[in-house]
């Protein structure tokens, strides 16, 4: 059973920068586990932020941006912004036409 | 601008299927993205259901094995799920997606989501 790990919670103030980052329970993070990153408010559907590492959508905010980092997938905020406190989950591709989903990261904005 | 939205039952009793529909508006399912179904338990996270190309190209969660079907009608722009055998631990928020595949070109993502249908399984 493959398990993607992701900080279960993270504080940070407004202005300031969080690295929020995805691990996989098969070994390094690479480009070829494609990672996605979500954001996801309380009553909302999953908004998708960041595709395949670093690629954006025509929405996302620039202050969000992508990478590898460490082994692992990364997804930094830098600015804060108040709006931002929520929960952020990444995706990694294993093959087929499916990935699995961390458990996400509750994010403070304090 | 493409919009997806769920509908079904709010609530299935235990053992029964659950059944559920996305609709697509803004774009033709027929046009080469996968489709997709992602749920979500209270308070807890995402869980990747199965998949489904418009050539009825199925790909499910092994952690479902043989309860889940998906099945597309490229007439009416919609794609379905049903679950069958239905217990408590499938209460959940469940989300269409669509899934944008194509390796060659770097691109794996779930770009546009349905706003989700909680569906209840109890007595």
């Amino acid at each position: 059973q493959t398990v993607v790990t992701q900080e279960p919670s993270l504080t940070v103030s407004p202005g300031g920068t969080v690295t929020l980052t995805c691990a996989s329970s098969t070994g390094a993070v690479t480009s070829g586990y494609y990672p996605n990153w979500f954001q996801q408010k309380p009553g909302q559907a999953p908004r998708a932020l960041i595709y395949s590492t670093r690629n954006k959508y025509s929405w996302t905010p620039a202050r969000f941006s992508g990478s590898l980092l460490g082994g692992k997938a990364a997804l930094t905020l830098s600015g804060v912004q108040p709006e931002d406190e929520a929960e952020y989950y990444c995706l990694l591709y294993y093959g087929g036409v499916q990935g699995v989903f961390g458990g996400g990261t509750k994010l403070t904005v304090l | 601008q493409v919009q997806l939205q769920e509908s079904g039952p709010g609530l299935v009793k235990p053992s029964e299927t659950l059944s559920l529909t996305c609709t697509v508006s803004g774009y033709s399912i027929n046009s080469g993205y996968y489709w997709g179904w992602v749920r979500q338990p209270p308070g807890k996270g995402l869980e990747w259901i199965g998949t489904i190309y418009h050539d009825g190209s199925t790909y499910n969660n092994p952690s479902l094995k043989s309860r889940v079907t998906i099945s597309i009608d490229t007439s009416n722009n919609q794609f379905s799920l049903k679950l069958d055998s239905v217990t408590a631990a499938d209460t959940a928020v469940y989300y269409c997606a669509r899934v944008g595949l194509a390796l060659t070109a770097d691109i794996f993502h779930l770009d546009y989501w349905g706003q989700g249908t909680l569906v209840t399984v109890s007595s």
